[in-house]
């Protein structure tokens, strides 16, 4: 059965600083790996997705993530936090035709002024 | 503009009385799923479908059925609601299955 562990249930940096949220995955197929963000109130959006080719994917934001294979990870990075980042992050993971997708149970993220 | 439309926003019922979320989407995809959000839980898939006509439960389908027969709709039935099914629920669409999803705004639903 697939997972996703998030090990960082809460997270806080200050604005400025850099960021790495922690994504692992269990899937015995190719997966297909995708960040989420979901601000207060809102629906989740779309962060960045890899499917296959470059490990290390640029999303919206600012925001990166880079696939290795060997450690089954998806790391979410961010060199320097802005203050409207501070939300919930999720790590996802799906395969082709599958139907399911998995989430992760989420890191909430403080920044500090 | 591209979105997906849940309704109602918020919803307060007592445990029997039948309800319906309402799910809509405009973007013509193919793949629509179901999701509830518990705090320290993530997000647990419902059901989804891959097409119309086509559903199939995830991970936490007791207590609920959905129907896909238009392509555009996937509403989620609570026959028998319970307080345990007191939650937010999201609606998602994608253009095929392994495609990012586009999630609606969510509906908060406390069942009394």
């Amino acid at each position: 059965a697939q997972s996703v562990t998030q090990p960082d249930i809460h997270i806080t940096v200050s604005e400025g600083a850099s960021l790495e949220l922690r994504c692992n995955y269990s899937y015995g197929a190719t997966p297909y790996l995708f960040w989420y963000v979901q601000s207060p109130g809102q629906g989740l959006q779309l962060l960045l997705k890899y499917f296959s080719g470059d490990t290390l994917v640029q999303g919206i934001k600012g925001f990166e993530a880079e696939f290795k294979r060997s450690q089954s990870s998806f790391n979410l990075r961010k060199p320097s936090v802005h203050w409207s980042d501070a939300a919930e992050y999720f790590c996802a993971v799906g395969a082709y035709n599958a139907g399911k997708s998995t989430f992760g149970d989420g890191t909430t993220l403080t920044v500090k002024p | 503009e591209a979105q997906v439309t849940q309704n109602p926003r918020y919803l307060i019922t007592v445990t029997g009385k039948k309800l319906t979320v309402t799910c809509s989407q405009n973007m013509n995809h193919e793949y629509m799923s179901w999701y509830r959000q518990d705090p320290g839980l993530g997000l647990r898939q419902i059901y989804y479908s891959m097409n119309v006509e086509v559903t199939d439960k995830g991970d936490v389908p007791e207590g609920y059925k959905v129907s896909r027969k238009e392509k555009r709709n996937f509403p989620l039935i609570l026959e028998s609601p319970s307080p345990n099914q007191t939650s937010l629920y999201f609606c998602a669409s994608a253009a095929v299955d392994n495609s990012p999803l586009h999630f609606g705004n969510g509906t908060r639903l406390t069942v009394t």
